[in-house]
């Protein structure tokens, strides 16, 4: 069965700069999606990134960008230049059918 | 395109009773999700639908949950005779195909079983 581990619970940085946020997963499929999900307090969920396990090339969207290592089935998420608003609890998830989610990271952002 | 709507936000119950969550999602979407999430935690899979076929219900859940999608429009979850342990967030998401993966979700419906 395919699972997804986050081993961080929770995270502190510093205003301004660099987090990067853990996930490992187990599968036997070579074809599935990655993603990082974001959950700010009391809000509903948002897709971060995504990234396709075919393509080599690691996604960027602005500020956060992945770390795709297929072999090692390893996924971080990298958040530059951090700010206040990127406090929430983020989700590793993982996707060759259905979508599992990891128990997840909660971010804090030092002012 | 209103978003996915979730019905009721928060259901009170005693144990033992039945309740029903209803899900609407994006009008387009095919794909529906149903997820259970307990404070601090990230959310577990129930069951999803496609169209109107549900494809699979998570092993984890007994037989006093089910769901339905009948004409692959809105969804509903019932649970059973419920138990203190049933008291969570029950979140539905929606998404156009597996090819984008963006999951839309709705603000949940919250369970509190006394």
């Amino acid at each position: 069965a395919q699972t997804v581990t986050q081993s961080q619970p929770e995270m502190s940085v510093q205003e301004a700069e660099t987090v990067t946020l853990s996930c490992t997963y187990d599968t036997s499929e070579s074809d599935y999606y990655l993603f990082w999900y974001k959950q700010p307090p009391s809000r509903q969920m948002i897709l971060v990134i995504r990234q396709e396990a075919y393509k080599q090339q690691n996604a960027t969207e602005n500020r956060f960008s992945v770390n795709f290592q297929k072999a090692a089935k390893s996924f971080s998420l990298k958040i530059s230049d951090s700010q206040l608003g990127d406090a929430a609890m983020y989700f590793c998830a993982y996707s060759a059918d259905k979508i599992i989610f990891g128990k997840g990271t909660r971010l804090h952002i030092l002012p | 395109d209103t978003g996915v709507s979730q019905d009721p936000r928060h259901k009170i119950t005693k144990r033992g009773q039945n309740v029903t969550f209803r899900c609407d999602p994006i009008s387009e979407h095919n794909r529906l999700y149903w997820y259970r999430q307990t404070l601090g935690q990230g959310p577990e899979f129930l069951t999803y639908f496609q169209n109107e076929a549900q494809l699979e219900k998570s092993r984890l859940l007994s037989d006093r949950f089910s769901a339905e999608r009948p004409k692959g429009s809105f969804s509903t979850l019932e649970i059973q005779r419920t138990e203190q342990g049933d008291s969570a967030m029950y979140l539905c998401a929606s998404t156009v195909s597996m090819d984008t993966g963006e999951l839309f979700f709705g603000e949940g419906s919250r369970l509190t079983v006394l």
